[in-house]
């Protein structure tokens, strides 16, 4: 069993839908990231969180730390969203449990 | 082994000594990235290495970090006379194809410069 659960494991949206992409984990945790990969490209740290909600533009983040549960939603998805997005628990020793990722397709 | 493999796990150096840390990907990857993760950061990227191309290296943040890929196969990352702030956890990862999903991380090598 991974310590790090991310649902879907793909998503095709059209342009405008919100969208929400789902993690567990099962570890104690210091802190939990969101990550973005965009084809051919680096990986960008989106959010790091370690209780409540955070917001950068249209991406917003929510963490229940009584669930181990947390969720990255993209507000009026856009074409350019279109990326794999990974979820990393990062436990009290700074060791990071990856979830497999969810790769992500917003059509016009 | 089956999965990305990073050593040491742990690295504790003085200040102003040169370290190396090695990462060996998944055998078949072509992709392999280097990043790091400061104490209370978010990931930080180092460099990127696919297949025989120029490694992209826009994310070394200074001339005394320096990577190398041998055979398209392990790396080392080497930080060249280390400072406190090089203190990070540093992540290598890698995946079959140009970014593609189904990338793997190592589970890092701990840096502490005292």
């Amino acid at each position: 069993k991974n310590e790090v659960e991310q649902s879907p494991q793909n998503l095709t949206a059209q342009e405008g839908e919100f969208i929400t992409i789902n993690c567990s984990y099962s570890v104690g945790i210091s802190a939990l990231h969101w990550l973005q990969q965009h084809p051919g490209g680096g990986i960008v740290s989106l959010f790091m969180l370690s209780s409540g909600k955070k917001k950068h533009g249209r991406l917003i983040a929510t963490i229940n730390i009584q669930e181990k549960h947390s969720s990255l939603h993209i507000t009026a998805s856009h074409p350019r969203d279109s990326a794999v997005y990974i979820c990393a628990a990062a436990n009290t020793g700074n060791q990071f449990y990856f979830g497999t990722g969810t790769s992500l397709t917003v059509i016009p | 082994g089956a999965g990305v493999s990073q050593s040491p796990s742990n690295k504790v150096t003085e200040k102003g000594k040169d370290v190396e840390l090695r990462c060996d990907p998944i055998s078949g990857h072509t992709a392999l990235y280097w990043y790091r993760q400061s104490l209370g950061q978010g990931l930080e990227f180092l460099i990127y290495f696919q297949g025989n191309s120029a490694p992209d290296k826009s994310g070394l943040p200074s001339d005394r970090f320096s990577a190398e890929r041998t055979g398209g196969s392990v790396s080392t990352l080497t930080i060249q006379r280390t400072q406190q702030e090089d203190s990070a956890v540093y992540l290598c990862a890698s995946s079959p194809g140009q970014g593609l999903y189904g990338y793997t991380f190592g589970s890092g090598t701990r840096l502490t410069v005292v």
